[in-house]
């Protein structure tokens, strides 16, 4: 298994622009989430799902969208890129929503705009 | 709502020192508690885990038990080495709340020769 993956691993965008966070994972889990990464604040969590077609907003979703089409993909797309969304990104993924399960993260992804 | 406050960092110890890292949690309903390492330039990695009260998790020499009367989960090793050197993590999913997890701001701990 190749476990939760990640593309781009570095990205370096104009403000306004737009892209896509690309991350699939192998494991047939359930549960995915995208997290962001900023100096003392840990891990906060902008999107998550529970399962293919239902996604929810997490503690930070502005300027982000995502997409859960297939059980395997989790896209996150930003839609006119700004320089307060520089971060490091993770993917996560889960068996199951439910408490207990462990979330598996994929190697992140390094955002700089400017 | 559901919270994990962690011990600020950063935290330097000599190799074999003893390694305490708190970890306080506030939750409405069942939590499962959780301990993940980031290494440098990586993704996190869970460390162990416990899922209910008095519950102890181990793994690698690091151990935590969860203290539902205390509300806190510490991590513990007894003899650092330098690969130990990374960012540890609290975190917690409630299964009332089972939808999100939620992390610590982390703790930096260096372990010097």
């Amino acid at each position: 298994n190749a476990g939760v993956t990640q593309t781009p691993k570095f990205q370096v965008l104009k403000t306004g622009q737009s892209m896509t966070l690309q991350c699939a994972q192998d494991m047939n889990h359930e549960y995915m989430s995208w997290y962001r990464q900023d100096p003392g604040m840990g891990l906060r969590l902008i999107h998550y799902s529970v399962g293919a077609g239902i996604t929810d907003q997490g503690e930070v979703p502005n300027g982000y969208n995502v997409s859960r089409s297939t059980t395997e993909d989790f896209p996150l797309r930003l839609l006119s890129a700004a320089p307060s969304q520089t971060s490091v990104y993770f993917c996560a993924s889960s068996y199951s929503y439910r408490g207990g399960s462990e979330q598996y993260f994929g190697p992140g992804t390094r955002l700089t705009v400017t | 709502g559901d919270s994990v406050t962690q011990m600020e960092g950063p935290v330097t110890l000599s190799e074999e020192a003893f390694l305490t890292i708190n970890c306080t949690y506030t939750a409405t309903g069942y939590p499962s508690l959780f301990w993940y390492v980031q290494y440098p330039g990586e993704g996190l990695q869970l460390l162990l885990k416990a899922t209910k009260a008095d519950d102890k998790g181990s793994n690698k020499g690091f151990e935590a038990t969860y203290r539902k009367e205390t509300t806190s989960f510490h991590l513990e090793k007894g003899s650092v080495q330098v690969s130990d050197s990374a960012v540890y993590f609290c975190a917690l999913s409630d299964l009332t709340t089972g939808n999100q997890f939620y992390f610590g701001t982390g703790t930096s701990l260096t372990v010097i020769p």
